[in-house]
């Protein structure tokens, strides 16, 4: 595809549920970034893929969250036992190549509302 | 840890004005890169101009540029003749090379017709 894509847009889960929120990165693009964005405030780092390999997971806020990238292409977000605070938009971004200056170039996001 | 303040929750500008977006950080880095992200309503976030530590030269893009001043770690955005597609939030961010990225809070731009 031309851009990065992330699906579902939308998800309202109940909370306790677990949920698997999916991103598309543009394809030979090797690094590939999680964040969450809280109503009005910038992007909090969660985790980072080079490839495959994760490499930086330190902003995952609980044991919750966990993040993966079999293939080095899609890469799946899963939080287990939602909780209310977990509401946010969750943002895929990737680059073509790893560690500098390069562009991320951002998906359009999931809003997970959890109830 | 580093950290990026944006002090100016909500800025305005008249169309075709200048205006220019504040940004500061923390690091004990001398290697590193400075970033504009731009967020319209409802869009993807899109770069809008980076600064690379060890070049002097300010970054220009367009009617874009920075200001940055590596001593006071300050990384200003300055927009030219402001057109109503400018409208969006504005962030700041920061990387040392080979870690995340950190983002500051961002600045809400009005552009008044």
């Amino acid at each position: 595809g031309a851009g990065v894509s992330q699906s579902p847009r939308y998800k309202v889960a109940k909370r306790g549920q677990d949920v698997a929120l999916r991103c598309d990165p543009i394809s030979g693009h090797v690094s590939l970034f999680w964040y969450q964005q809280a109503l009005g405030q910038g992007p909090e780092f969660l985790t980072y893929f080079q490839n495959e390999a994760q490499l930086d997971k330190s902003g995952l806020p609980s044991d919750r969250f966990f993040a993966e990238r079999p293939e080095g292409s899609v890469s799946t977000l899963k939080i287990q036992r939602t909780q209310q605070e977990d509401s946010a938009v969750y943002l895929c971004a990737s680059s073509l190549v790893a560690g500098g200056p390069e562009e991320q170039f951002f998906g359009p996001g999931t809003r997970l509302t959890v109830l | 840890a580093q950290t990026v303040t944006q002090s100016q929750p909500e800025m305005s500008v008249q169309e075709a004005e200048t205006v220019t977006l504040s940004c500061t950080y923390d690091t004990s880095e001398s290697d590193y890169y400075l970033f504009w992200y731009k967020q319209p309503p409802s869009r993807q976030m899109i770069l809008v101009i980076r600064q690379e530590a060890y070049k002097q030269q300010n970054a220009t893009e367009n009617r874009f540029s920075v200001n940055f001043q590596k001593a006071a770690k300050s990384f200003s955005l300055k927009i030219s003749d402001s057109q109503l597609g400018d409208a969006a939030m504005y962030f700041c961010a920061y990387r040392s090379y080979g870690q995340n990225f950190v983002f500051g809070p961002g600045t809400r731009l009005s552009v008044l017709p």
